[in-house]
C-alpha cells in the first residue's frame, strides 16, 4: 500500500441496506477525514478524526457513522442507506490538522437505488 | 453562513495565461488552499497561502488577500494536461475546511 487507499471503487447499493466503505493509509497521518462530493456543490465533511481514539462530526453526519481504532483505518458507515446517499466519497488524511496538505484516496462511487 | 465563490467554467488556449479567482466570507480565516482535481480521479494539492501575497511554483502562483477575502490562481504556459476542476478550500476560525464548488478549467488547442 501506497499512501491513502479507499474500498470498494464503486458500489450499487439497495435501499435501506448497511454499507461500510473502507480507508486505509500508510502515512503515519494524525488526521483522517470523509467527505462527499456532490455536482456542483464542493466537497462536505461528513466525519472527521483528528488522531486515533477520536471522531468529530462535520458538515453533512446525519446516516453515517465512523470509528479510528487506529491510526491507520478510518471507515464509513451507512447504517441503512437512503437515495440522497448517492454520491462519490473520498477519504482524506493529512499530517496534523486541517492547515497541513490532505492526500486524497481515489474515491468510492456509491448508487443508492 | 460561510461562503467560498469560483467561476463554475472558464476556458483558455494551449500555451496562454488563466488566473481563477476566489472569494470567500467565513467564520476567521487560517490559510486557503488550491487543489486540482481531473475528472474521475482524486484532487491534489497545488498550493498554500496563509499570509498576503503571491506564492510561485512554477507554472502555477497562487495570490492572497485576507483584506479582499480574495484570492487566485495563476496558470501560466497552459497545457492540454491542465484541463481539471480546480477548488479553493478555506480554513475558518474552528480550524474547519471550507470547499468551494470547483472552476472546470478547458484548454483548448
Amino acid at each position: 500500500i501506497a499512501g491513502i487507499t479507499q474500498a470498494p471503487t464503486s458500489q450499487i447499493l439497495a435501499a435501506g441496506r448497511r454499507m461500510t466503505l473502507r480507508c486505509t493509509q500508510d502515512m503515519r497521518h494524525n488526521a483522517m477525514y470523509w467527505y462527499r462530493q456532490d455536482l456542483g456543490l464542493g466537497l462536505r465533511l461528513i466525519h472527521y478524526s483528528n488522531t486515533a481514539g477520536t471522531t468529530g462530526k462535520g458538515e453533512v453526519p446525519d446516516g453515517y457513522s465512523v470509528s479510528r481504532a487506529n491510526t491507520d483505518d478510518f471507515p464509513l458507515t451507512l447504517a441503512s442507506a437512503v437515495p440522497s446517499q448517492t454520491s462519490v466519497y473520498f477519504c482524506a488524511s493529512s499530517r496534523q490538522g486541517s492547515n497541513t496538505e490532505a492526500f486524497f484516496g481515489q474515491g468510492t462511487r456509491l448508487t443508492v437505488v | 453562513g460561510q461562503n467560498i465563490d469560483q467561476p463554475t467554467e472558464m476556458t483558455a488556449t494551449e500555451g496562454a495565461i488563466v488566473q481563477i479567482n476566489c472569494t470567500y466570507q467565513t467564520s476567521g480565516f487560517n490559510g486557503l488552499f488550491w487543489y486540482q482535481q481531473h475528472a474521475g480521479e482524486a484532487p491534489t494539492f497545488l498550493s498554500y497561502n496563509v499570509l498576503d501575497g503571491l506564492e510561485e511554483k512554477g507554472r502555477f502562483s497562487s495570490f492572497l488577500s485576507r483584506s479582499k477575502g480574495y484570492s487566485y490562481l495563476l496558470l501560466k504556459e497552459l497545457q492540454m494536461k491542465d484541463s481539471a476542476s480546480y477548488l479553493c478550500a478555506v480554513i475558518d476560525s474552528n480550524y474547519q475546511l471550507i470547499w468551494g464548488a470547483g472552476t472546470k478549467l478547458i484548454i483548448k488547442p
